[in-house]
């Protein structure tokens, strides 16, 4: 089946430390994966995305790299900021199952002063 | 462009009651997907709506149903209400290219359902 695993939290970080979340993936044929931030109190906002091996998604700083021999897309940022705090889902989408979502269970991260 | 948007944005109900949340999508959108997200977890599929019929379905039990109009709009009805009912729920929207909906799903900002 398809399913996601990301990295437990809580993280908290200094600002302008390095962040790195962990997400692994099972899938039955060849997912297209995505990173999605929830602000509190907010709905669910694309980060970035990668839909086959080797692509690297990349936006505000934050990239995330679709490595198929390792089935992960782990998330990092070279030098986190207070307005990075949220939670962070790790996704795939798969074309054969009519592109619903499976998401991870989330990880909250706190960046502080 | 407005977005996917939702309504109501809370609401508070008790158990055996029936509720009815509704979504718009984002402008251009025909295809409808509904997520349940329990707190402190990540979203879980309901069903996808095109062309005003249910194209797909998760593992959520006859109590759920839902609807999508002409207009692309869609409703999630939920009946005899459980307090493990209490969640987030998200809609979200994409296009579609030759019948399949686009891979990239964009989320209203959800309805927070409380069940007593």
């Amino acid at each position: 089946g398809n399913s996601v695993t990301q990295m437990e939290g809580p993280v908290t970080l200094s600002e302008e430390a390095f962040l790195t979340i962990n997400c692994t993936y099972t899938a039955t044929g060849y997912p297209s994966l995505f990173w999605y931030v929830q602000y509190p109190g907010e709905g669910l906002q694309l980060l970035l995305k990668a839909t086959k091996a080797d692509d690297k998604g990349s936006n505000k700083g934050f990239e995330a790299t679709y490595r198929k021999e390792t089935t992960s897309f782990h998330l990092e940022k070279g030098s986190v900021q207070v307005s990075d705090s949220a939670v962070y889902f790790c996704a795939l989408s798969y074309w054969g199952t009519g592109n619903q979502f499976y998401f991870g269970t989330g990880t909250s991260l706190t960046v502080i002063p | 462009d407005a977005g996917v948007t939702q309504s109501p944005t809370h609401l508070i109900k008790t158990r055996g009651q029936q509720v009815t949340l509704r979504c718009s999508p984002k402008s251009g959108h025909d295809t409808v997907s509904w997520y349940q997200q329990a707190l402190g977890q990540g979203p879980q599929f309901i069903f996808q709506y095109y062309e005003e019929e249910e194209r797909q379905r998760g593992n959520f039990p006859d109590r759920f149903s839902g609807h999508q109009f002409p207009n692309y709009s869609s409703e999630l009805n939920v009946n005899a209400l459980l307090l493990g009912d209490s969640a987030l729920y998200l809609c979200a929207s994409s296009e579609t290219d030759r019948g399949r909906s686009k891979e990239t799903q964009y989320f209203g900002p959800g309805t927070r359902l409380l069940v007593l």
